[in-house]
């Protein structure tokens, strides 16, 4: 059974503080993706990789990084956490091949609040 | 700039009828399409796909109309079934690019 875990399922910090959400997913996919999910404004992308070390800026990447040390792990940053960066986290991952046409395995998500 | 957008924030329907869900779309580069759904405190899960030779897909009680001319494309329950009750994400890609462009949601109530 396919699986992406994502490190915690809540969190709670407070402005200034540097955050780390982990990912995690066993099924050897090459790409995985960081989004935030907001009312009214979908999923959103922050960051994507397509390998190991390599990393892309989605559509709002300001105020975050991450980091993909090893295949199976990519870490979502955010260097000094805001009051406008509470929001629900999900991390998702697919594999490469079939033409790119492969569907993204989602994390259950770590909803953030930054007081 | 939204470039997929599904324009009815929620949507509610009668038990065993059926449920028409819509989404719009603006760059004609796009050529995958998906459907996610989501419960409350879970991440999205596939649904359905079509690509963008084909004009319909169907799975079960689900089907999936694109329509290119248009732009858009629509995805039917039917029945419906109160287990439907979700939020559902449209979603496209463009080029075998593996990065998807997704919709702000509809939040489907189907109601026993």
């Amino acid at each position: 059974d396919v699986k992406v875990t994502q490190s915690s399922r809540y969190l709670v910090k407070r402005t200034g503080e540097k955050v780390f959400l982990e990912c995690v997913q066993d099924m050897d996919h090459e790409n995985m993706f960081w989004y935030r999910q907001d009312p009214g404004l979908g999923l959103r992308l922050i960051y994507f990789s397509y390998d190991v070390k390599m990393k892309e800026k989605g559509d709002i990447p300001e105020g975050y990084s991450v980091s993909r040390e090893k295949k199976e792990r990519f870490s979502l940053i955010l260097e000094s956490a805001s009051t406008n960066q509470t929001s629900m986290y999900l991390c998702a991952s697919s594999p490469t091949g079939a033409g790119g046409y492969n569907e993204q395995f989602f994390g259950p998500g770590t909803r953030l609040t930054v007081l | 700039d939204q470039q997929v957008k599904q324009n009815s924030p929620s949507l509610s329907v009668q038990e065993g009828r059926i449920s028409i869900l819509n989404c719009d779309y603006t760059n004609s580069m796009f050529d995958y399409f998906l459907w996610y759904k989501k419960y409350p405190a879970e991440g999205p899960t596939f649904l359905i796909s079509i690509s963008s030779i084909k004009d319909k897909n169907e799975d079960g009680r689900f089907t999936v109309f694109l329509n290119k001319s248009a732009k858009h494309l629509s995805l039917h329950i039917v029945p419906s079934q109160p287990g439907d009750s979700a939020v559902y994400f449209c979603a496209a890609s463009a080029g075998g690019n593996e990065k998807l462009t997704f919709g702000t949601g509809t939040r489907l109530t189907i109601i026993p």
